[in-house]
């Protein structure tokens, strides 16, 4: 069965940074495209980026650029989600998905709680 | 960038019909658009693809009782025979530029 497994929670302080991690068991890799999703307690979700693990070039969307990195580790299948300078308000649940060859997201991972706190 | 619509809320009978809409933009009323199915505190998972023709692709193992269409702007998703596992939020989601993954805001469907 193929499945997203993604690390677990996190409680983080302000101004620190947070890598959540996205591995692929079963299925192919490196040709489709990861991306990752936020969503805030209660909130929508919201795409923060992108990454085909083949290229190994990512793309941010604009509210993130400044603070996001995505990269892809081919021989172990997992995608990483680094996100700095932490505040309050970026306390959400993080979601990766792999999209399929019409860039379709097909298949979620499970998510990731972090939790920013003083 | 195009702009997904969708009722915040709605509501059906356990073993009812219950339909939910999204409205694509103004200018974007050719696009596909993806549902997505969120359960209580679980990750989204994929339903289908519905085009602007109204033919739709499912995910693995969606029920048959999940059937997609459209008519101009608007995508639907209907469920028939609702059961309480139906209940949750759902989205839709198309494709944009600056954006590769636009989402609606969700409708929370309740199941009485």
């Amino acid at each position: 069965q193929v499945q997203l497994v993604q690390s677990g929670a996190e409680v983080k302080k302000p101004g620190s940074s947070v890598k959540v991690s996205c591995k692929l068991s079963g299925g192919t890799f490196n040709r489709y495209t990861i991306s990752w999703v936020r969503q805030a307690p209660g909130q929508g979700l919201e795409w923060m980026g992108r990454i085909i693990p083949l290229l190994g070039k990512p793309d941010y969307a604009q509210k993130f650029q400044e603070r996001v990195t995505l990269t892809a580790d081919r021989s172990t299948s997992t995608a990483y989600m680094e996100l700095s300078s932490l505040r309050s308000e970026d306390t959400a649940v993080f979601y990766c998905a792999r999209l399929d060859e019409w860039e379709v997201p097909v298949l979620w991972g499970p998510g990731t709680l972090v939790i920013v706190s003083s | 960038q195009p702009v997904l619509t969708q009722s915040p809320s709605a509501s059906a009978s356990l073993g009812a019909s219950v339909k939910l809409t999204c409205t694509l933009s103004s200018g974007q009323i050719t696009y596909a658009i993806a549902w997505h199915q969120q359960q209580a505190e679980k990750g989204p998972r994929f339903l289908m693809k519905v085009n602007r023709d109204g033919t739709h692709t499912k995910g693995d193992g969606i029920p048959d009782r999940f059937l997609g269409s459209s008519s101009g702007a608007e995508r639907y998703l209907t469920i028939s025979s609702v059961q309480s596992e139906d209940e949750g939020d759902y989205y839709c989601q198309t494709w944009g530029i600056a954006i590769p993954l636009v989402f609606g805001g969700g409708t929370k469907l309740t199941v009485l």
